[in-house]
């Protein structure tokens, strides 16, 4: 059964400093992987979606790497924000024919002014 | 639409009622899917839809749960005699095909008294 940890569960840092969210998997057979950000008593939204055939995506200041190897990703934000402050999760998908997303519980993360 | 919308956002419903969470997927998505998700944990999966017809429900916890997509686009969530235990945020995604990214909507905050 694929498990989904993320690490470390919160993290409070000040503003400006570099990042990394962790995430791995029990069973490496990872088809793709997306992560989302959460804000309070809102839904998901997409951040990065890593393809198959891809082993990383970047967008603005957020760069997600997948070590299918080794079954991990890490999300790195940069020059991090108040405004980043959020719910951030990882999800994979078993196969190129599930929908099931399985899901890491998630990092918080507070960014200090 | 623009995006996933779901109604309604929040219901209180007393414990034994019956309870319709609606669903309506971004225009053209194909694949739809259910989750849960309770307070600090990641979303748990609990059914995905492939146009009209179930392609996995492995995840709903009970026979009191069941899940419609008749025309391939809304999807209707049913949960009968409702628990306390029901309590959480229930999500919707759509997806343009399987493992394709899913987008989600803000959710219904079901609360069972």
């Amino acid at each position: 059964k694929q498990e989904v940890t993320q690490i470390p569960a919160a993290l409070s840092v000040p503003e400006g400093e570099n990042l990394v969210l962790n995430c791995s998997f029990t069973d490496s057979a990872i088809y793709n992987l997306q992560w989302f950000r959460q804000d309070p008593g809102k839904g998901l939204t997409s951040l990065l979606l890593i393809q198959s055939s891809q082993r990383e995506q970047t967008s603005g200041r957020l760069n997600a790497s997948l070590d299918k190897s080794s079954g991990r990703s890490t999300l790195y934000i940069a020059a991090s924000q108040p405004g980043d402050s959020a719910t951030y999760l990882c999800a994979g998908h078993g196969s190129s024919n599930t929908g099931k997303l399985i899901f890491g519980q998630g990092t918080t993360l507070q960014v200090k002014p | 639409g623009a995006g996933v919308s779901q109604t309604p956002s929040n219901k209180v419903t007393e414990k034994g009622k019956y309870v319709e969470l609606r669903c309506d997927p971004i225009s053209g998505h194909t694949a739809l899917y259910w989750y849960r998700q309770s307070l600090g944990q990641g979303p748990e999966f609990l059914i995905y839809f492939q146009g009209t017809g179930a392609a996995d429900d492995s995840g709903l916890p009970n026979d009191r749960f069941f899940a419609v997509r008749p025309e391939g686009s809304v999807s209707t969530l049913k949960i009968q005699r409702t628990e306390r235990g029901d309590s959480a945020v229930y999500l919707c995604a759509s997806s343009p095909h399987p493992a394709g990214g899913a987008f989600f909507g803000q959710g219904t905050r079901l609360t069972v008294v």
